[in-house]
């Protein structure tokens, strides 16, 4: 399996203020994606990225922001915190498209 | 999109077989095939590529029709151990998305 680490494990915070999620990688994948799981809604993918340098949106997007500056990391930012974006967050890392993708163990997050 | 998922939940007693389908509006390059435990994350099950292969892992097998843009998992001689949400996730021709459906929640039962 794939060595992925996603930091913090849980996080309470109050509406209005950044957070960042952070996503680490060590085994040299491309690929590196951010999801968001809730109940009824299955994961949607908020952002995704195939590059150093190279994201782009999911379908769920606003409100999040990510950067990726080297292979191994990748950063999800929620600009101000809402309720709404309490949840369940996934990140998944796949060395080419044509391989299945590995899953960090997830970060709950609560904004009260 | 999200792709479509049925049935959203099945119940199953021990030895029984299950057939989950996955479709999608877009064409599809690949379908992948995730299961998850409850608290845990999606483990990765299968991938099929288009073409019309189907592929087994153990007791479960899945198919993709790339003219109809779907996919089924087979599930064979249940056990309890099969549990779990089943995920299907696609990626579009030219996409690097992989997007998942919602689920379909799988109890196997004595």
């Amino acid at each position: 399996d794939a060595g992925i680490t996603q930091s913090p494990r849980h996080k309470v915070t109050e509406t209005g203020t950044p957070v960042t999620l952070r996503c680490h990688q060590t085994e040299n994948h491309r690929y590196m994606y951010w999801y968001r799981q809730d109940p009824g809604h299955g994961l949607r993918l908020i952002h995704y990225s195939y590059g150093v340098k190279d994201t782009d949106k999911g379908e769920v997007s606003d409100g999040y922001s990510v950067s990726r500056s080297k292979t191994e990391d990748f950063l999800l930012t929620l600009e101000s915190a809402t309720s709404s974006q309490t949840s369940v967050y996934f990140c998944a890392t796949s060395r080419d498209s044509l391989i299945g993708a590995f899953f960090g163990q997830g970060t709950r997050l609560t904004v009260v | 999109q999200q792709p479509v998922q049925s049935p959203q939940a099945v119940i199953l007693r021990e030895g029984e077989d299950a057939v989950i389908n996955c479709s999608s509006s877009k064409a599809l390059y690949s379908v992948h095939w995730y299961r998850q435990k409850h608290g845990e994350a999606p483990v990765f099950l299968m991938i099929l590529l288009k073409g019309g292969e189907q592929k087994g892992h153990e007791k479960i097998s899945a198919s993709f029709n790339e003219k109809k843009q779907q996919s089924s998992l087979y599930l064979t001689a249940s056990q309890l151990s099969y549990s779990g949400t089943y995920f299907c996730g696609t990626h579009g021709a030219g996409s690097y998305q992989l997007t998942f459906g919602k689920g379909t929640k799988l109890s196997v039962i004595p």
